[in-house]
């Protein structure tokens, strides 16, 4: 079974630092995104990633956040200036080409805590 | 936004009963996905049920889907021990992303 690999799994970080989280994706997949969960809360939805340029975002991936694939495989997600209330898990998740029977493939996940 | 909400929040039920879980959407959707979670871990793709099916199983898993009421339920059979953990509903509809449900917390006792 393919799978999406995250690193860090944990990572902790001084509010107001930069953080940078990196997924390896599954090859030959074409849409990539990027998802949070508050502990106990919902998954949700950040930004949507195809062709190497965002395709989508939603009101939480503010000018603090941004996406890119720096050697054509790895898919970063970088938090310019960490807030508290960016602790939380954040999972990288893939889509492959067949979406009318096949699910999305998610990472295992980064836990950021800011401090 | 679309939402997936699910109830009910939290269920607790004995090893070997069926385990129901509910969720309802609000727009129209390609395709409806089951999800699950341990505790403090990633979302493992259970199922997937396309807007023009109504029912799907998968071993111990039965899904149902109503696009006319917009809601869909999971149904684990004979739960166990290790079923315990998150179920979340997830629509995906033609912007090709995932919006999840609030999810359910799902305890069996053994």
């Amino acid at each position: 079974e393919p799978e999406v690999t995250q690193t860090p799994s944990h990572q902790v970080t001084q509010m107001g630092q930069e953080v940078i989280l990196r997924c390896v994706p599954i090859s030959n997949h074409l849409y990539f995104y990027w998802y949070r969960q508050i502990l106990g809360q919902k998954v949700e939805f950040l930004v949507s990633f195809y062709n190497n340029e965002i395709s989508e975002k939603s009101e939480i991936f503010d000018d603090q956040f941004s996406v890119e694939r720096p050697d054509g495989s790895n898919f970063t997600l970088k938090i310019r200036s960490t807030k508290l209330e960016d602790s939380a898990m954040y999972f990288c998740a893939q889509r492959g080409r067949d979406t009318s029977n096949y699910g999305y493939t998610f990472g295992s996940g980064t836990r950021l805590t800011v401090v | 936004s679309q939402q997936g909400e699910e109830d009910p929040q939290a269920l607790s039920i004995q090893e070997g009963e069926n385990a129901t879980m509910n969720c309802s959407y609000k727009t129209s959707i390609n395709n409806l996905q089951w999800y699950r979670q341990n505790s403090g871990r990633g979302l493992v793709h259970l199922i997937l049920i396309r807007s023009n099916e109504r029912e799907k199983h998968s071993g111990r898993l039965r899904v149902t889907l109503d696009t006319s009421k917009k809601s869909s339920s999971l149904l684990i059979t004979a739960s166990r021990a290790a079923d315990t953990a998150s179920y979340f509903c997830a629509t995906d509809d033609s912007s090709y992303k995932l919006i999840f449900g609030s999810g359910t917390r799902l305890l069996v006792r053994p």
